[in-house]
C-alpha cells in the first residue's frame, strides 16, 4: 500500500511570511497526526484528527498555526506569520485503530 | 497526560557491543509501543511494534520488550555496527489513539 505522502520536502521562508504543508494519509486511515520536531528533540504533537474532527490540538499555537482536514482525507497545516523558532521538521502520520502509526518523510522548514 | 522518557540521551559504544536503550512511560494504559530510528535530516523509520498484549518482538539483531505494569520498554541491539548510528525514538499509543514520543537516544557506534 502507498505510504503517507507529504509535500513539500523542504521550504525556506523569511520570518513573517506564511507557509502551508500538505499531507495525504494512507487510504482508510481515520486518524491523522501533525508533529513538530525541533532539531535534537523528540516529535511534539501539534494536532490530531479523527476523520475530519479535531481530537487534540492542545499544543498547537493557534495564534499562528492552523490545520484542517477536509472530507476526512488530506490535511493542510499552515503557519502565518512564521517565526524563527518555527524552524523544524513537520511530520504527518496516519493510523487506523490500535495498530501502528505510519509516518511521512516530513517537511523541513527553515525560517530566516 | 502521558509522558515518555528515554535514557540515556546519548550513547557511544565500540563496534560489536551489545546495548540496551530504555524507554519509560507514565500511563500504562497503552495500545502499543513503537520503536523508530531516525537518521540525521531524515524521517522516521519504524523498527518494531509491540502490542499491549505482547511481551517482546524481534527483528534481526533488534529485540524490543514491553512491561506495561512497570511502564517500561527496552530496545536491545546485538553486535552493534557503525551503520546502527542514529537517533532511536520510542512512542506510546494510548487513549484516543494519541501517540506520544520520547526524547530520543542518540547512538554512536565507533568502528
Amino acid at each position: 500500500e502507498a505510504g503517507v505522502a507529504q509535500s513539500p520536502r523542504y521550504k525556506i521562508i523569511e520570518k513573517r511570511q506564511s507557509v502551508a504543508f500538505w499531507c495525504n494519509p494512507i487510504s482508510g486511515h481515520a486518524t491523522l497526526y501533525w508533529y513538530q520536531q525541533i532539531l535534537g528533540q523528540g516529535p511534539k504533537l501539534l494536532i490530531q484528527f479523527q476523520n475530519n474532527g479535531v481530537v487534540d490540538d492542545s499544543q498547537l499555537p493557534k495564534d499562528r498555526f492552523s490545520a484542517e482536514r477536509l472530507k476526512g482525507v488530506d490535511s493542510t497545516l499552515k503557519i502565518q506569520p512564521a517565526k524563527l523558532e518555527d524552524s523544524a521538521v513537520y511530520l504527518c502520520a496516519s493510523s487506523r485503530g490500535a495498530v501502528e502509526a505510519f509516518f511521512g518523510q516530513g517537511t523541513r522548514l527553515t525560517v530566516v | 497526560k502521558q509522558e515518555v522518557t528515554q535514557i540515556p540521551a546519548a550513547l557511544s559504544v565500540p563496534e560489536g557491543e551489545n546495548l540496551v536503550l530504555n524507554c519509560s512511560f507514565t500511563d500504562s494504559a497503552i495500545y502499543n509501543l513503537q520503536w523508530f530510528r531516525q537518521d540525521p535530516g531524515k524521517g522516521l523509520t519504524s523498527l518494531l511494534l509491540i502490542q499491549s498484549s505482547q511481551r517482546e518482538q524481534t527483528s534481526g539483531r533488534l529485540n524490543a520488550s514491553l512491561d506495561k505494569s512497570s511502564g517500561r520498554s527496552t530496545l536491545y541491539i546485538a553486535a552493534s555496527q557503525p551503520g546502527d548510528s542514529a537517533t532511536y525514538l520510542c512512542a506510546a499509543k494510548g487513549g484516543y489513539q494519541k501517540v506520544t514520543f520520547g526524547t530520543g537516544t542518540k547512538l554512536q557506534v565507533i568502528p
